[in-house]
């Protein structure tokens, strides 16, 4: 069974450029997630899908970031303009469905370099 | 608002050593704990969760925790580690819908 498949692996934009991450998540998962992950800190919840529908973006920043999942299955998570202190490491993940005691699968991740 | 604090973020320890693993978590309500592990080079997997029930719970590769609610913690533990265990760990508690990650602990075991 294929897993959570992300790309791309590594991104280095400069500051201000636009930048776009990919997402597929596991076959039959209806929920998924978007997580940043900064150096020396664990994962940080940015966004999460219930199918097609966002619902829990409170921890995105919606001033330049946005994401979207149509047709409830893959997923993309845009940032415009990028920022020096965007620089992380952006994680997907997926469930089955978004209860309290759903196991999270993750993709490899993509590590953002921003310069 | 939920919170999981793992101290010691770096472990350096010889083979066949012990490995414990500390982890607390800040929740007034019912939670449910993992821990994570990423090997290098790898995606995050699942290590063992805590639901309820037996409070001492055992995972994939010789791995355990305790789950000790007098104390919201939630430490791991493996008797005798190798160097394949080295690894970064990753305690995480879901109590409110929303899965929070400590900042992980970095083990490294050296032959």
């Amino acid at each position: 069974e294929a897993g959570v498949v992300q790309s791309p692996r590594y991104k280095i934009i400069e500051k201000k450029q636009p930048v776009a991450f990919w997402c597929n998540p596991i076959s039959g998962h209806n929920t998924l997630y978007w997580y940043r992950q900064n150096l020396g800190q664990g994962p940080e919840l940015l966004i999460r899908y219930e199918n097609e529908e966002a619902v829990d973006d409170s921890q995105l920043p919606k001033d330049r970031f946005s994401a979207e999942r149509l047709k409830g299955v893959d997923s993309t998570l845009k940032i415009q303009p990028a920022e020096l202190g965007d620089s992380a490491v952006y994680l997907c993940a997926s469930s089955l469905d978004g209860g309290v005691k759903n196991i999270q699968y993750f993709g490899a991740g993509t590590r953002l370099s921003v310069l | 608002a939920q919170s999981v604090s793992q101290h010691n973020h770096h472990v350096i320890l010889s083979e066949a050593a012990s490995l414990e693993l500390g982890c607390n978590y800040s929740y007034g309500g019912t939670v449910n704990l993992f821990w994570y592990v990423q090997y290098p080079g790898q995606h995050l997997q699942l290590l063992l969760k805590y639901f309820s029930g037996d409070p001492l719970v055992k995972g994939i590769k010789g791995f355990e925790a305790e789950f000790i609610k007098s104390k919201f913690s939630f430490n791991l533990r493996k008797p005798s580690v190798q160097w394949s265990d080295t690894a970064e760990y990753f305690c995480a508690v879901n109590g409110n819908n929303r899965l929070a990650f400590g900042k992980g602990n970095q083990v490294v075991v050296i032959p």
